[in-house]
């Protein structure tokens, strides 16, 4: 079965400190992996995505992420962290097989906090 | 502005009391679907439509009715609610052309059910 865990709840760092937000995925098969954020009160914003090719993917907002196939990863990082960087952040996978049926399994979420 | 609409934003209801959460899209999107995010669980598929008068069942469709009869509209149908679908529900739709599986959500709907 396809699973996507998120470790931890929450990451704090401090603003201008480099981010990471953890993923790892199980998915038999190659798999689609994505980064979603959640502002308050907003609905989901898509970040990135990973479908083939280069391993580090570059999305919105300054974000990147690296496919790591060997530990079935695909970590959210940022250089240097924004204050308006805080929220929700959700990891996402499907299967190849899965096509266009939009068919994504979520991770739990991570709360970001980035502190002044 | 391309978006997906959810009404309402917030609702208060009590058990056994029909309701029905709307949604639309303007970006002419085949397919479109209905999440519900509950903390630590992340989001689950309910249900999802590959187009019109074309419905199934996600992960969690117990308790919950759909209806496809328009490209743009998705309704979510709770025909007795109960306490335990109290939750924040997301639309979302995506179509077919687009590249692999990026969904366009909605603001989400607050759910209480006393």
């Amino acid at each position: 079965a396809q699973s996507v865990a998120q470790p931890e709840d929450q990451v704090n760092v401090a603003e201008g400190n480099p981010l990471t937000v953890k993923c790892t995925y199980s998915v038999s098969g190659n798999p689609y992996l994505f980064w979603y954020v959640q502002y308050p009160n907003r609905g989901l914003q898509f970040l990135l995505k990973y479908i083939t090719g280069d391993n580090l993917v570059k999305g919105s907002y300054g974000f990147e992420a690296e496919f790591n196939k060997s530990q079935t990863s695909f970590h959210l990082k940022k250089p240097s962290a924004l204050v308006s960087d805080s929220a929700l952040y959700f990891c996402a996978v499907s299967h190849h097989g899965s096509g266009n049926t939009g068919k994504l399994i979520f991770g739990q979420g991570t709360t970001l906090q980035v502190k002044p | 502005e391309a978006q997906v609409t959810q009404n309402p934003r917030y609702l208060i209801t009590v058990t056994g009391k029909k309701l029905t959460v709307t949604c639309s899209q303007n970006m002419n999107h085949e397919y479109m679907s209905w999440y519900r995010q509950d903390p630590g669980l992340g989001l689950r598929q309910i249900y999802y439509s590959m187009n019109v008068e074309v419905t199934d069942k996600g992960d969690v469709p117990e308790g919950y009715k759909v209806s496809r009869k328009e490209k743009r509209n998705f309704p979510l149908i709770l025909e007795s609610p109960s306490p335990n679908q109290t939750s924040l529900y997301f639309c979302a739709s995506k179509g077919l052309s687009s590249g692999a599986n990026v969904l366009t959500f909605g603001a989400g709907s607050r759910l209480t059910v006393l």
